[in-house]
C-alpha cells in the first residue's frame, strides 16, 4: 500500500540552528497539509498546499517557518532559527483532493524534533 | 482555536468490552472523521461521516453524528489489546479540506 514518506524520522538540533523536513505524499495526491503535533495534544495544521499553491498557512509562524511544494509533488518544511518550543512532532498528510471532497487524509511516521 | 474536543480524556476498558468516546465542536460542520494514532507513529483514518449522514460502520466500528446537539461518538465493539492507541476526531468547517484535530482519546485495552 502506497504510504506517505517523511525523513528524517528524528532530528535533534540547537536552539538558533536552521531544520529542515522533508516529505513525499502519496503519488497523484494533489493536497498536502504539514500538521505541529505537541505531546499530550492533536495535530495543530501549518499549512496546506493544493498542488504548488498554499491554501491555508495562516497559524504557520512565519518569521521563522517556511514552506514550499516548488512543482507540486515533495514539500520541505524549513525552521529558521530552532526555538525551544519548537520540539514536537511534524507530521505531513496528504489527501487525493480535498477541494473534490476527497478529504480523507494519510499520515506519515512524522519527524521527532529536539530542540536544546 | 479548537473546534473538536473529546470525551473522556482517558479511557482504560477489559479485552472484549466495547469503547465509546464522544467528540463535541461547536460550529456547523461539513464533514467529521475519526483517526487512530498509536504511540510515536502518524495517523490512520477510521471513518468518515458527513453532515447529511446519522451513522457509519466499519467492520468493529460504529459512528454516529448528531448535528442538533453538535457531537459524534465512536463505538469500538468487542475491543482487543492491538485496539490500544490515541483517537481524535477531526472537524472540517470549509468544505476545503481543513480539519481541525481535538486532543484525543487515549484508549488502554487491557489483556
Amino acid at each position: 500500500e502506497a504510504e506517505v514518506a517523511q525523513s528524517p524520522r528524528y532530528k535533534i538540533t540547537e536552539k538558533s540552528q536552521a531544520v529542515a523536513f522533508w516529505c513525499d505524499p502519496i503519488s497523484g495526491h494533489a493536497t498536502l497539509y504539514w500538521y505541529r503535533q505537541i505531546l499530550g495534544q492533536g495535530p495543530e495544521l501549518l499549512v496546506q498546499f493544493q498542488d504548488e499553491s498554499v491554501v491555508d498557512d495562516s497559524q504557520l509562524p512565519k518569521d521563522r517557518f517556511s514552506a514550499e511544494r516548488l512543482k507540486g509533488v515533495d514539500s520541505t518544511l524549513k525552521i529558521q532559527p530552532a526555538e525551544l518550543g519548537d520540539s514536537a512532532m511534524y507530521l505531513c498528510a496528504s489527501s487525493l483532493d480535498s477541494a473534490k471532497g476527497r478529504e480523507k487524509l494519510f499520515f506519515g511516521s512524522g519527524t521527532q524534533l529536539s530542540v536544546l | 482555536s479548537q473546534q473538536g474536543e473529546e470525551d473522556p480524556q482517558a479511557l482504560s476498558i477489559q479485552e472484549g468490552e466495547n469503547a465509546t468516546m464522544n467528540c463535541s465542536y461547536k460550529t456547523s460542520i461539513n464533514n467529521l472523521q475519526w483517526y487512530r494514532q498509536n504511540s510515536g507513529r502518524g495517523l490512520v483514518h477510521l471513518i468518515l461521516i458527513r453532515s447529511n449522514e446519522r451513522e457509519k460502520h466499519s467492520g468493529r466500528l460504529r459512528v454516529t453524528l448528531d448535528t442538533s446537539k453538535k457531537s459524534s461518538s465512536l463505538l469500538i465493539t468487542a475491543s482487543r489489546a492491538a485496539d490500544t492507541a490515541s483517537y481524535f476526531c477531526a472537524t472540517d468547517v470549509s468544505n476545503a479540506g481543513k480539519s481541525t484535530f481535538g486532543d484525543g482519546t487515549t484508549l488502554t485495552v487491557k489483556p
